[in-house]
């Protein structure tokens, strides 16, 4: 199985704040990967498809970078409805595998 | 607007069964992969189970394997996910999700609203 690693767990940071996410998967996914947006109560949201594909309807302060095994996404500037629980997934192989999340907190 | 409405959940006793449904609106259900990813409280994102656009292909997390069973009906555009032998750790908020695309490596672009499956005595 494919083990998919973020990186930090969670992050304060204040609105306008630019914040970046790393995930690392434990072998090479290409760039099959996916960014999802968790608030509390919700269902997960699509933010990032294929590494650095922005998902219809999702702001442009959102941005995924990376191929191989190393990944990020980055909010340029932290908005009030930013602050979630941020989730990155593998789709190059089953069986599909998560990160363990990145809660981003108002600082 | 797609659509995703789960149900079924509920309380149940160790051992026991469950069955919960996924009625989908919206987009051509028969053209799409549709899986089952659940979050046990408090915790991350656990994926279930994937069922091809026709049924034929199916995959599962090795923990639900033997016990849990996806299938659908695609005349009726429901997914289905049948819960045998469940276990207190089978505890969750258990989500359907639709593929993004027909190809074999594809994200969840929309997720239902969850239905909470409790396993205890």
């Amino acid at each position: 199985d494919i083990q998919m690693t973020q990186s930090p767990s969670s992050v304060s940071a204040s609105v306008g704040d630019r914040v970046t996410i790393t995930c690392r998967a434990s072998q090479v996914i290409s760039s099959w990967l996916a960014w999802y947006q968790q608030k509390p109560g919700k269902a997960p949201n699509l933010l990032i498809y294929a590494a650095s594909r922005l998902q219809s309807g999702v702001p442009s302060r959102f941005s995924g970078s990376g191929s191989g095994t190393d990944f990020t996404l980055t909010i340029s500037s932290l908005q009030p409805e930013d602050f979630a629980t941020y989730y990155c997934q593998q789709a190059n192989s089953f069986p599909r595998t998560f990160g363990q999340g990145t809660k981003v907190e108002i600082e | 607007e797609v659509q995703l409405v789960e149900s079924g959940g509920g309380l149940v006793q160790p051992g026991g069964s469950l069955r919960l449904s996924c009625a989908a609106s919206g987009f051509t259900f028969s053209s799409h992969a549709m899986s089952w990813v659940r979050q046990a409280p408090g915790q991350g994102l656990d994926w279930v189970s994937t069922i091809s656009a026709g049924g034929s292909s199916i995959d599962y997390a090795d923990s639900v394997k033997g016990r849990l069973t996806i299938s659908r009906d695609n005349s009726k555009n429901t997914l289905y996910l049948q819960m045998n032998s469940l276990r207190a750790e089978d505890t969750a908020v258990y989500y359907c999700a639709k593929a993004s695309d027909s190809s074999g490596k594809n994200y969840f672009d929309y997720w239902g609203q969850g239905t909470l499956v409790t396993v205890s005595s």
